[in-house]
């Protein structure tokens, strides 16, 4: 089956750090683009992350870089996010999300989230 | 930083047409694609490049993009599409989401 797994999500106080996992299965993940966006609760979809195949080209919103790092590992088809300095309005469900840029140029591949809360 | 304006809200009645806009500068230049979020759900794209349905995607979705907007056309809408729907676009190599429409059928 062709899916996202993202985990890592939970509770951590202002300050902390947290790394979150997407697992892929069922393609060839390393062949892929991959982001991250988030969705604050009741709010609208927020993008974070995009990294390419080669691992090395990355890009981030501007109100994570410097804090958030993408990262992937194709030999273990999972994506990654560092996410240092958490701030209260990190809160948000953390979507892990495919790009097919080649066939269809949109994200047409979504995990189920995982809840990131930050509080104190 | 490019922005999108989508409605937040928008009504249709079953078996009526419902339309969703969303602007942005320039936005003609630039391939839109639009994904729908059920309350609960992730994401579903339903349009990519302005105007192209996904394989699964029930013909009545459709879209355009010219001038400033980009627009999703929902033909004989259905409760079923009741719906969170998102615009979304490329700038430079960043990613840029519409702030979302709410789709009521009623």
């Amino acid at each position: 089956e062709v899916q996202l797994v993202e985990s890592g999500g939970g509770l951590v106080q202002p300050g902390r750090s947290l790394r979150l996992s997407c697992a892929a299965s069922g393609f060839t993940f390393s062949s892929y683009w991959m982001h991250w966006v988030r969705q604050a609760p009741g709010k609208g979809l927020v993008w974070v992350s995009l990294i390419k195949t080669d691992g090395v080209s990355t890009n981030y919103a501007d109100s994570v870089k410097g804090r958030f790092t993408i990262s992937r590992d194709n030999a273990k088809n999972t994506l990654y996010l560092q996410m240092n300095s958490l701030r209260v309005e990190d809160t948000a469900v953390y979507y892990c999300a495919r790009e097919n840029i080649a066939v269809i140029p949109a994200v047409d591949l979504w995990g189920r989230g995982t809840l990131v809360t930050v509080s104190s | 930083s490019y922005e999108l304006t989508q409605p937040p809200s928008v009504s249709v009645s079953p078996g009526q047409t419902a339309t969703i806009t969303c602007s942005g500068d320039r936005l003609g230049d630039r391939f839109a694609c639009w994904y729908q979020q059920m309350p609960g759900q992730s994401p579903v794209l339903v349009i990519y490049q302005d105007t192209k349905r996904p394989s699964g995607i029930p013909e009545r979705f459709s879209g355009s993009n010219s001038g400033n907007t980009a627009t999703l056309t929902i033909s004989g809408t259905q409760a079923v599409d009741e719906a969170d729907y998102y615009c979304q676009a490329w700038d430079s190599q960043d990613v840029v989401f519409g702030g979302g429409t709410k789709l009521t059928v009623l």
